[in-house]
């Protein structure tokens, strides 16, 4: 009964490869994140989706794409990897409207590292 | 852009003692959150602070908001080794706008 989940947990792969991170959440929330942890432990959103568009998008190379095949899941696709692309990504989730702060769920993050 | 920074960035104390981490920026914020982290782990929210001045209580975790909204502490009363973690606070501003801290990376030693 895991509320964020990703996958895989750890992905080592070779530069210029492309892969992908999956994420799901069970909670019923209505928006989905990316974030991306660098080594200095600094996590820095990258997207949000809510109901399935897209409503914040960070200066992020355009080799990355997160794709909602519905409000359960988002996805992160990664083309051409480069080495600066090692890092933790994590998936988190949270419930807008009234009452709610955007409180974000965190999923356990995705370690990539590329060689 | 609107930032928050952290300090102090790393501290190292003795169980049982007191201890007060900072989250400041020039910035208003709607609401602002403080989340620990442990090793090889997401973030997990500790709690929400939304009204200027106020003030939560969690155990022996007290968290407080400025009055202006720009700026968050958290003290923490006689800590434990289980304290141990990274410490960030994240900002929501006006526009959906997410941001977090650099953090401060506490431990705790028995």
């Amino acid at each position: 009964d895991t509320a964020v989940s990703q996958t895989p947990k750890y992905l080592v792969t070779q530069m210029g490869n492309d892969k992908s991170i999956k994420c799901e959440q069970n909670l019923g929330h209505d928006t989905m994140y990316w974030y991306k942890q660098d080594s200095k432990k600094f996590l820095k959103i990258m997207f949000s989706y809510n109901n399935k568009e897209l409503i914040i998008n960070e200066t992020v190379p355009n080799r990355f794409s997160p794709k909602s095949p519905d409000k359960a899941h988002l996805n992160l696709h990664i083309n051409s990897l480069e080495l600066g692309d090692s890092a933790v990504y994590f998936c988190a989730s949270s419930q807008e409207g009234r009452g709610f702060y955007n409180e974000q769920f965190f999923g356990p993050g995705t370690r990539l590292t590329v060689l | 852009t609107q930032l928050l920074e952290q300090s102090p960035q790393f501290l190292s104390i003795q169980e049982g003692e007191n201890l007060t981490v900072y989250c400041n920026s020039s910035s208003v914020f709607s609401s602002l959150q403080w989340y620990r982290q442990e090793p090889g782990e997401g973030p997990v929210l500790l709690v929400t602070v939304v009204t200027g001045g106020e003030v939560k209580k969690l155990k022996r975790l007290t968290f407080q908001f400025g009055d202006a909204r720009k700026d968050s502490s958290l003290h923490i009363t006689a800590a434990q080794p289980g304290d141990t973690g990274l410490y960030l606070c994240a900002g929501e501003g006006y526009g959906q706008n997410f941001v977090f801290g650099p953090g401060t990376r506490l431990s705790v030693l028995p």
